[in-house]
């Protein structure tokens, strides 16, 4: 069976500070990856997802997250984070298209001005 | 485009009662949708897969005659939680699948459900 860890739960950075959330899944097959974020009362939204090829993908928003199949990662990073990227990021991957997705338990960012 | 919306988005009922959740997909057709279940601080779960004009498949532990899905059209499933209790309260979140696009799922604003 998949499952999704993500590591950090609760992260506080300050604004203009680095970014980098842990993600790991477990299944060994083909695996399509993805980050979602869930701003403050709002629906979940794709930041950014890997099926293939280049394993740095480029998301929405400044995002970007690095697929290292021998950690089985998929680290989600921003250089620079803003009051505005507080949210819940949520990391998950599913076998294959169609299928649904195994989600992380998700990690709290909060951004302090 | 791809806008899925929820509802009700939030509702409050008594211990014994049934309660109906609405998933729609506005601006595309979807032959699958996906019922997720958040616990506070904690992931989604995945509930049920469910299939337009067939019967949903159930994640292991999701008691279907508890929370019945029906997939009756393109655009909208239901999820119906019978004789809802105090435990059933959550967040209930559909995602639905384009026709076509089977790469992304659209998801819902979600249901907060708070049974008495």
């Amino acid at each position: 069976a998949q499952s999704v860890s993500q590591h950090n739960h609760h992260v506080i950075l300050s604004e203009a500070a680095s970014l980098e959330l842990g993600c790991n899944y477990s299944y060994g097959g083909t695996v399509n990856l993805f980050w979602y974020v869930q701003y403050p009362g709002q629906h979940l939204q794709l930041l950014l997802k890997y099926f293939s090829g280049d394993p740095l993908v480029k998301g929405i928003k400044g995002f970007e997250a690095e697929f290292i199949k021998s950690k089985f990662s998929f680290n989600l990073r921003k250089p620079s984070v803003q009051w505005s990227d507080t949210a819940e990021y949520f990391c998950a991957s599913r076998k294959n298209s169609g299928y649904a997705l195994n989600f992380g338990k998700g990690t709290s960012l909060l951004v302090t001005p | 485009g791809a806008v899925v919306s929820q509802h009700p988005s939030r509702v409050i009922c008594k211990s014994g009662t049934s309660v109906k959740i609405e998933c729609r997909s506005l601006d595309f057709q979807a032959t699958t949708m996906f019922w997720y279940r958040q616990f506070p601080k904690k992931s989604l779960m995945l509930m049920a897969t469910s299939n337009e004009g067939s019967k949903a498949t159930y994640e292991q532990g999701v008691e279907k005659d508890k929370f019945l899905i029906n997939h009756a059209s393109l655009t909208l499933s239901t999820l119906t939680v019978t004789s809802a209790h105090p435990e059933d309260s959550s967040f209930y979140i559909c995602s639905a699948v384009r026709i076509g696009y089977t790469d992304t799922q659209y998801f819902g604003p979600g249901t907060r459900l708070t049974v008495l």
